[in-house]
């Protein structure tokens, strides 16, 4: 079993629709929960950070992280064709540990 | 504020050759510097992770010799992709993690892309 796992897409959303994505992890002692957003031959940039359980709301971007089930979602509200990416999750035990990626879930935002 | 520069931002090569690739911050001191390697539809694979003025550590299966990496400063780590081959055309991304009470925030470059003839 993969330490992080995510659904590659593509996800095709109408504009203005809600985007759920979710990632899954197995190990229990993750607490540290970063989503990234990366567009086309560009590097991620930070999107939202959560500390263990709970929701985290930054504009129009949600996220949710329930260690009971090790499982973590990020929801996107109105979304806009400049939304269109690629988003990571990404996770890690110890503030100095070595941060573990999802694959990452494509995302298309149709006007 | 914490922007990460990589030069160049693409590069082609003959194969047999070496390429240095930069990372900078720009605004901040960044002790630790990590290099990532990524190939199209997959995720960011941390290749080592770079400490200013010690010797990098390297991930199981990246082979030190090949992908030297320096850190020299604060604010630069270089990779080098010494004779390089068709196999190590990929995108090549650094990041450098800027302290915070928190967590380990990591700030990414935009990414480098080696293509090997």
């Amino acid at each position: 079993q993969k330490e992080v796992e995510q659904d590659p897409g593509p996800l095709s959303v109408p504009e203005g629709a809600i985007v759920s994505l979710n990632c899954t992890y197995s190990n229990s002692a993750f607490q540290y929960f970063m989503w990234y957003r990366q567009y086309s031959r560009k590097g991620p940039e930070l999107l939202m950070y959560t500390y263990s359980s709970g929701n985290k709301e930054d504009g129009r971007f949600t996220a949710q992280v329930d260690k009971s089930s090790k499982y973590i979602s990020l929801f996107i509200r109105d979304s806009q064709p400049s939304d269109s990416a690629t988003y990571l999750c990404a996770m890690n035990g110890n503030r100095d540990d070595k941060i573990i990626f999802g694959k990452g879930t494509r995302l298309h935002i149709l006007p | 504020g914490a922007v990460v520069s990589q030069h160049p931002s693409w590069v082609i090569c003959k194969s047999g050759t070496s390429v240095k690739i930069e990372c900078r911050s720009l605004d901040f001191q960044a002790t630790t510097m990590f290099w990532y390697r990524q190939f199209p539809k997959q995720s960011l694979m941390l290749m080592a992770t770079s400490n200013e003025g010690s010797k990098a550590t390297y991930e199981q299966g990246v082979e030190k010799d090949k992908f030297l990496i320096n850190h020299a400063s604060l604010t630069l780590s270089t990779l080098t992709v010494t004779s390089a081959h068709p196999e190590d055309s990929s995108f090549y991304i650094c990041s450098a993690r800027r302290l915070a009470v928190h967590y380990n925030e990591q700030f990414f470059g935009p990414g480098t892309r080696l293509t090997v003839l």
